[in-house]
């Protein structure tokens, strides 16, 4: 199992630009999330998708749009960036652990800078 | 806003130390856990503790939680070079898959031989 893989893993995007960033797991998990950690912040979240076909806002969705394109995928997309949104972007699955609580497994992350 | 902060930022001992960092959070809470993250990875569960739970250990990791101060604390014993890392708690507020979880910001470890 590759567990939870992001692409790319490295963005540099001019002010304005757009893209997407993609989020594949393969362990079979329903839910999927999206947060951006800033020096001193921790995780923040962006988007998540309790299931395929359903995506809800997080605590900081502003500039952002996501697509649960099926169960394994969930991309995360900047129409217009701006430096604000510099930072690392983590994608995360999670499924049931050991004594029927949820964990949330991660990818490596993309490291994104907006000039 | 974030639910949790923790404490101190940054820590730095010498292998073989005991290693304690703290956790406080606002409101009530289904779960809390504990993540490790290093430098430049994703991060990874390491162990958590259920809100009707006092403690807990795994290894060398030991989760203390107290509801009515809303706190946790997360000891690691005889920590090695390997144990640098940052962590971070993050409490749940309902139990349930697609129930969020929200980080605090968390506790940079420096070990040292």
């Amino acid at each position: 199992n590759a567990g939870v893989t992001q692409t790319p893993k490295f963005q540099v995007l001019k002010t304005g630009q757009s893209m997407t960033l993609q989020c594949a797991q393969d362990m079979n998990h329903n839910s999927m999330y999206w947060y951006r950690q800033d020096p001193g912040m921790g995780l923040r979240l962006i988007y998540y998708s309790a299931s395929e076909g359903t995506t809800d806002k997080g605590e900081v969705p502003n500039g952002y749009n996501v697509s649960r394109l099926n169960k394994r995928e969930f991309s995360l997309r900047l129409e217009s960036a701006a430096p604000s949104q510099t930072s690392v972007y983590f994608c995360a699955s999670s499924a049931l652990g050991t004594g029927g609580y949820y964990e949330q497994y991660f990818g490596p992350g993309t490291r994104l800078t907006v000039t | 806003s974030q639910q949790g902060e923790e404490d101190p930022q940054a820590l730095s001992i010498q292998e073989g130390e005991n290693a304690t960092m703290n956790c406080s959070y606002k409101t009530s809470i289904n779960n809390l856990q504990w993540y490790r993250q290093n430098s430049g990875r994703g991060l990874v569960h390491l162990i958590l503790i259920r809100s009707n739970e006092r403690e807990k250990h795994s290894g060398r990791l030991r989760v203390t939680l107290d509801t009515s101060k809303k706190s946790s604390s997360l000891l690691i014993t005889a920590s090695r070079a390997a144990d640098t890392a940052s962590y971070f708690c993050a409490t749940r507020k309902e139990a349930g898959t697609a129930s969020k979880l929200t980080f605090g910001t968390g506790t940079r470890l420096q070990v040292t031989l």
